[in-house]
């Protein structure tokens, strides 16, 4: 069965670079969620997009921006780079009003600043 | 969103059967209760869902009490791949994030 994809799989970054990440969700789901790990740390939720519409906000930075797009892939943009952004980044994908709370977790993109 | 607690760590040996309880005393009414799988690096992997009473699949199953406050998912027979950390979540019904609190983390031992 298709998986959720994210590309990168590894990324390298100086401080105060951009990094742009990507994610292609499951085939006919329709939102998406961005998750960040710290080393360490449980998965902290970022933003989520139903039907290309921002749903849902969570903890953010004002340096990240994110979206997604007419084919559903979606799409997270880092600008200003700072060494706590070293993480993993995993996006999730989910078919709305499926009947359960099942969110389907990509391998995720490992983001390490310099 | 209701808070979650669990046990940061448990040990177990291959083929015992392992019960993890969370406990959610301020779950609502239309919250369900959900348990994720997370090995190192990887993404987490939903386990198994339930709103009241036990539900099974083949990995897992869950039971409820019918207070609903807490929790306990029951892994059978453990082999050393289930070693991993497991989250409970609350969440309503189509809830468009999660709030992972600390998992625990089970670690399976030959």
């Amino acid at each position: 069965a298709a998986g959720v994809i994210q590309s990168p799989r590894h990324l390298i970054k100086e401080k105060r670079e951009t990094a742009t990440l990507k994610c292609y969700p499951i085939p006919r789901h329709d939102t998406v969620y961005w998750y960040q790990q710290g080393p360490g740390q449980d998965p902290q939720f970022l933003i989520s997009f139903y039907e290309k519409m921002q749903s849902d906000k969570g903890s953010i930075p004002d340096r990240f921006s994110a979206q997604q797009f007419s084919d559903y892939h979606s799409e997270l943009n880092m600008s200003s780079l700072e060494l706590g952004d070293s993480a993993l980044y995993f996006c999730a994908s989910s078919l709305q009003f499926a009947g359960y709370n099942e969110q389907f977790f990509g391998p995720g993109t490992r983001l390490t600043v310099l | 969103l209701a808070k979650t607690t669990q046990p940061i760590s448990m040990d177990s040996y291959e083929g015992q059967e392992v019960n993890i309880t969370c406990s959610h005393n301020n779950i609502a009414t239309n919250d369900y209760i959900t348990w994720y799988q997370q090995f190192p690096s990887q993404g987490p992997r939903f386990i198994i869902q339930g709103y009241k009473t036990k539900v099974t699949n083949e990995v897992a199953s869950l039971f409820i009490p019918a207070d609903r406050k807490s929790s306990t998912l029951s892994l059978p027979r453990v082999s050393l791949s289930d070693t991993a950390v497991y989250y409970c979540l609350v969440v309503p019904y189509n809830f468009n994030k999660f709030y992972f609190g600390s998992g625990t983390k089970l670690n399976v031992k030959p």
